[in-house]
């Protein structure tokens, strides 16, 4: 079974720049999280999708960051303007259904971004 | 309030001796708890979760954990380390909101060292 993709796998950029992730998750996997982790610390929510909508993002800086899941299959997250701050590891992860508390997440390989 | 603690930042320990990696806990509601692994320059990996069913959980690699409510602990083991061990481990901890849906928590990590 193909696990979840990520690219670009690193991304370096200058403040006030954008960028975008993209991510492709297991298949059949209706629930899609975008995390932020930055150095020394553990993963954070940004975002999470149930198919296509939006189930949480009341961790996501929305004047700079958006996501969004067409079709309920890939996501892509961007940033506009970037600042120092938003450099991180950018982890998207998937489960079969989001709406258990036993659901397990999987995740992919990240995105590397150093902001300049 | 929901909050994950991992007690120790880093840990260091020799081949073949065992491994203690500990983790409290708070949460309103029965949660689900899991132990990630992480390394360097690769996905988060799931060890094992508990569900409420058995309190000994045991995951991949040799490694289990031991769910304690009345401590609120779920400490992860492993009776004899390998080098391959060498890792960054996160403690989960998911549980249902109040307003519905489901909320995840990382801890802040434990970095496990081990020597030869």
């Amino acid at each position: 079974e193909a696990g979840v993709a990520q690219s670009p796998r690193y991304k370096i950029i200058e403040k006030r720049q954008s960028v975008a992730f993209w991510c492709n998750p297991i298949s059949g996997h209706a629930t899609l999280y975008w995390y932020q982790q930055i150095l020394g610390q553990g993963p954070k929510l940004l975002i999470q999708f149930q198919n296509n909508g939006v189930v949480d993002d009341s961790q996501l800086p929305k004047d700079r960051f958006s996501a969004e899941r067409l079709k309920g299959v890939d996501s892509t997250l961007k940033i506009q303007p970037a600042k120092l701050e938003d450099s991180a590891v950018y982890l998207c992860a998937s489960s079969l259904d989001g709406g258990l508390t036993t659901d397990t997440q999987y995740f992919g390989p990240g995105t590397r971004l150093t902001v300049l | 309030a929901q909050s994950v603690t991992q007690l120790d930042s880093h840990v260091s320990v020799s081949e073949g001796t065992p491994v203690l990696l500990r983790c409290n806990y708070s949460s309103s509601y029965s949660p689900s708890l899991f132990w990630y692994v992480q390394h360097p320059n690769k996905g988060l990996q799931l060890l094992l979760k508990y569900t409420s069913a058995a309190t000994l959980v045991k995951g991949i690699n040799g490694f289990e954990a031991e769910f304690k409510k009345s401590e609120t602990s779920f400490h992860l083991t492993k009776p004899s380390a390998h080098m391959s061990d060498a890792a960054e481990y996160f403690c989960v901890v998911r549980e249902r909101r109040v307003t519905g849906g489901f909320k995840t928590i990382f801890g802040a990590g434990t970095r496990l060292f081990v020597k030869a």
